[in-house]
């Protein structure tokens, strides 16, 4: 089946720094990248989808220029997080959407990045 | 704005037992909907998936419903065993094959042995 990966699966960062994560598709090609972020009782909220080789389309709310992603190659793409403040700690998660095969509009999830900013 | 409720938040059971967790949304029009599991600090995995046009899809001891015309799915977990224990997340498309996931909040199951 199509496998999702994150990398990497927790991080901790001292406040003002900027923490890189990245999704990968292992096994297909993902023409489209979505990025997700969660806090402890809540829902998953969509951030951004991302389209390999154009920007991301951001939802309501979310910074572009705080969190910066990268869609560069059908199966990577980055988020980063960019003068990361103890709010910005979170659960990312990031999911893929298939291209060529059968079920063109299913999503595979990664298994999400734990950030905690100090 | 289109919403999905998840009822109840948290539900703990006795193991065997069948349980049912409820799912709401407040647009019928969806493309469809998809039930996960999220295991503590994880990723989500799928656990099943409604089209529109679907009334039901059963995968092992799990079925899942879909009445549009209400806005309400459910998921029925039989002879539940402790490792059913998780979060489950109920997700409604929108917009075509193309459209966007939204979440519920969950519901937090735990299995008592």
């Amino acid at each position: 089946g199509a496998v999702v990966s994150q990398h990497p699966s927790w991080v901790i960062c001292k406040s003002g720094t900027s923490v890189k994560i990245e999704c990968r598709s292992l096994d297909f090609q993902a023409t489209t990248m979505f990025w997700y972020r969660q806090f402890p009782k809540q829902s998953l909220m969509l951030m951004a989808t991302s389209n390999e080789g154009s920007k991301a389309t951001y939802e309501q709310g979310v910074e572009k220029d705080k969190f910066l992603i990268n869609h560069a190659s059908l199966t990577l793409s980055t988020l980063t997080v960019t003068s990361a403040h103890p709010e910005d700690s979170s659960f990312y998660i990031c999911s893929a959407r298939a291209s060529g095969l059968v079920h063109t509009d299913t999503q595979y999830f990664g298994p999400g990045t734990r950030l905690t900013v100090l | 704005k289109q919403e999905v409720t998840q009822i109840p938040a948290a539900l703990s059971v006795p193991e065997g037992e069948n349980l049912v967790l409820n799912c709401s949304f407040t647009d019928s029009a969806i493309y469809n909907l998809q039930w996960f599991r999220q295991d503590p600090g994880k990723g989500l995995t799928s656990l099943l998936l409604i089209q529109s046009s679907q009334r039901e899809q059963t995968s092992g001891r799990l079925n899942a419903s879909l009445d549009k015309s209400s806005g309400r799915s459910t998921l029925y977990i039989a002879a539940s065993q402790p490792g059913d224990s998780a979060t489950y997340l109920c997700a409604v498309k929108y917009g075509g094959s193309q459209g966007n996931l939204i979440f519920g909040k969950g519901t937090k199951l735990s299995v008592k042995p």
